[in-house]
């Protein structure tokens, strides 16, 4: 089965600060997605990205910025936290087009 | 711009009554329909994903696709107090670039009274 990891799990931080999510999978999907959960939108497509080096942008990219630097690994960068930014975030892995997008556990950012 | 609508918000049901949950969609052109349950502080845990027309089962968890009506729905036989979850329903359309794009509606909260 399919693992996908992130870190922190929780993360507190202030207006303005300087944040980066972690995920990575261990199945060497090709394809890594980030995505935010807020209350009354579902989640959010803010990046992905299909293979190293490479990387597209979502539905929500403001603000964000991701790297993908191998194929297990990909991060979100938050460089300048705003508090409409407070978010649960996911990171997601699949091996391609319409196959199954395996989820993380999830990061509760909150920003102060 | 795809939209999904999920219908109800909630539902209570009692522990082995059938749960049926509903989602609609914009976009006829949609190619890929999936559920996910997540229990609470949770990730997202794929119930099942269909591709046409008619009914996909695993388990105790069935979804009906009406694509002419834009409607997909999921049918939860012999609920357990253990499914008590918010369910979310995503879709997908072929994509114009690589990687299987989803959009999310904001779910159904199902709680199974024992």
């Amino acid at each position: 089965e399919a693992a996908v990891t992130q870190s922190p799990r929780n993360k507190v931080t202030v207006t303005g600060g300087n944040v980066t999510l972690s995920c990575r999978q261990t199945n060497s999907h090709n394809y890594m997605y980030w995505y935010r959960q807020d209350t009354g939108h579902g989640l959010r497509l803010i990046h992905y990205s299909y293979g190293a080096g490479n990387l597209q942008i979502g539905d929500v990219p403001d603000g964000y910025k991701a790297t993908r630097t191998t194929q297990e690994d990909f991060f979100l960068l938050l460089e300048l936290a705003s508090p409409s930014q407070t978010s649960l975030y996911f990171c997601a892995s699949s091996d391609g087009w319409g196959y199954e997008q395996y989820f993380g556990p999830g990061t509760r950012l909150t920003v102060l | 711009q795809q939209k999904v609508q999920q219908s109800p918000e909630s539902l209570t049901v009692s522990e082995g009554a059938m749960a049926s949950l509903n989602c609609t969609f914009s976009d006829g052109t949609s190619d890929n329909f999936r559920w996910y349950r997540q229990h609470s502080g949770k990730g997202l845990e794929m119930l099942v994903s269909i591709f046409s027309d008619g009914e996909k089962e695993e388990g105790r968890f069935t979804a009906h696709l009406n694509r002419a009506s834009l409607h997909v729905s999921l049918h939860i036989r012999e609920p357990q107090p253990s499914d008590s979850a918010v369910y979310l329903c995503a879709v997908s359309m072929l994509p114009n670039s690589a990687g299987n794009k989803l959009t999310f509606g904001i779910g159904t909260r199902v709680l199974v009274r024992p």
